[in-house]
Order: C-alpha cells, then structure tokens, then sequence
C-alpha cells in the first residue's frame, strides 16, 4: 500500500501559466516533505522541502503547501518555463528518523511546460 | 558534474553474470543509499551506509550485496541476477544524519538483465 501518492502521471501547462503538482499521505507519522525534479538520463535533485510545522514554504517561483488535517501537500510553479519539464517526485519522511532511511517516495508527475 | 558519480551509465548482463557498480561522491558527505527505481514504481530505498557502516537493509534479496570502503565510496556488487532485476538503480549521499538532509543523487545506472 502506497504510503505517498501522485495521483497525476502527468501534467500539461502553458509557459508562463501556474503549474500545480499535488501529493498525497497517508501516513500521520509524517512530518517532513520534500520535492525532487529529475530530468531523463539524470538523477533526482532536491527542489524544495517543508516540515510539519509549517504550511508554506516558498523559494523563487516554487511554492510548497502543507495541509496536515488533508494529508495533502502540493507544489505551486510560477510563472511555468519550458525548463521546469521534468519529473517530480514528492517525498515524505518522519524528521526523527535518520536521513534517507525512512524517506518514502511517490511514483511522479510528469510535468509538460509548452511554450 | 553532480558531486555523485556513478558508473557504469549502462549495463547489460545475463543472469549467470557477476557485475559491480561504483558511486563515488566529492561532497564530504556522512551517508550513502543505493535506491532502485523500476518502471512506474516509486523509488525504493535498498541500502543506507552510514559512516560506512550499514544502517539500514530494506530486505533486498542477496544477489544484491553492498560495499562501502569508506565514506566517499559506495559499491553495489551483483550476481546471478533476475530478468525483474532490470531498473535504474541510483546512488545518493546526504551530509548528516537528520531526516531534513536532502539526498543528493547520481545520474544511475541503467541495468539491464537479460
């Protein structure tokens, strides 16, 4: 049973447009967040993160919201860019846990940026 | 250039086959995983080496047996692997041991077993 989902394979947006990717937990031990982006043939790079006890983090165009009582995260892109198009993975981890060790992936959204 | 590198990029080999992959990471970075990403699956956490210790070994059978020489070395040595084996298999490395140290990936290994 998937601890972390992304219900959305993929997302198709307009540059210059918001883009909206959302995830899904169901686990209440949860208290930590995290956002990669991949890029075919490379490997995952950390975007953005936000801890429990926060329900916003902002950096650039990139937005995270938390909402713990919905289990529910997203990331905000504005304004879109043709470059943001990649593959975005949320992830979640107890913050007590050691790094990585308990850090549970979605399967990803595919985000489409078309100019 | 990432900070992690490993090689091979590509791999292909056949079920009697003994392969090995390498990570290496120039970030000083404390802890090391090896992560399997197949098709349309999540990414799964297979191993967490921490100050070249094991820390973690999330039942991964044992055809898959991993080496860490020191801390900014990671192997993964494979034998008599499974076609279901094929997948991107990634390496990571994080400065610290709090869960809020992001990970920070190489570009992986494509493995195919055929």
């Amino acid at each position: 049973d998937q601890q972390v989902k992304q219900n959305s394979p993929s997302l198709s947006v307009q540059e210059g447009r918001i883009s909206i990717l959302n995830c899904d937990y169901t686990n209440s031990m949860f208290d930590y967040f995290l956002w990669y982006k991949k890029y075919p043939a490379e490997g995952p790079t950390f975007l953005i993160s936000i801890s429990s006890i926060k329900d916003k983090n902002e950096d650039g165009r990139f937005t995270v919201f938390l909402n713990k009582s919905a289990k529910h995260l997203s990331l905000h892109i504005v304004p879109s860019q043709p470059g943001d198009s990649a593959v975005y993975f949320c992830a979640a981890s107890p913050l007590h846990n050691q790094a990585g060790t308990a850090l549970i992936f979605g399967k990803g959204t595919t985000l489409s940026v078309s100019s | 250039e990432t900070g992690v590198t490993q090689t091979p990029r590509h791999l292909v080999m056949g079920m009697t086959n003994k392969k090995s992959l390498k990570c290496e990471q120039h970030l000083g970075h404390n802890a090391m995983y090896w992560y399997k990403q197949s098709a349309k699956k999540p990414l799964e956490l297979m191993f967490v080496y921490s100050l070249e210790e094991r820390v973690e070994n999330n039942s991964v059978p044992s055809r898959f047996s991993p080496e860490c020489p020191n801390s900014s070395h990671l192997f993964l040595h494979l034998h008599t692997l499974q076609p279901e084996d094929s997948a991107l298999y990634l390496c990571a490395s994080s400065p610290g041991q709090a869960a809020n140290s992001p990970l920070h990936f190489g570009n992986g290994t494509r493995l195919t077993v055929t």
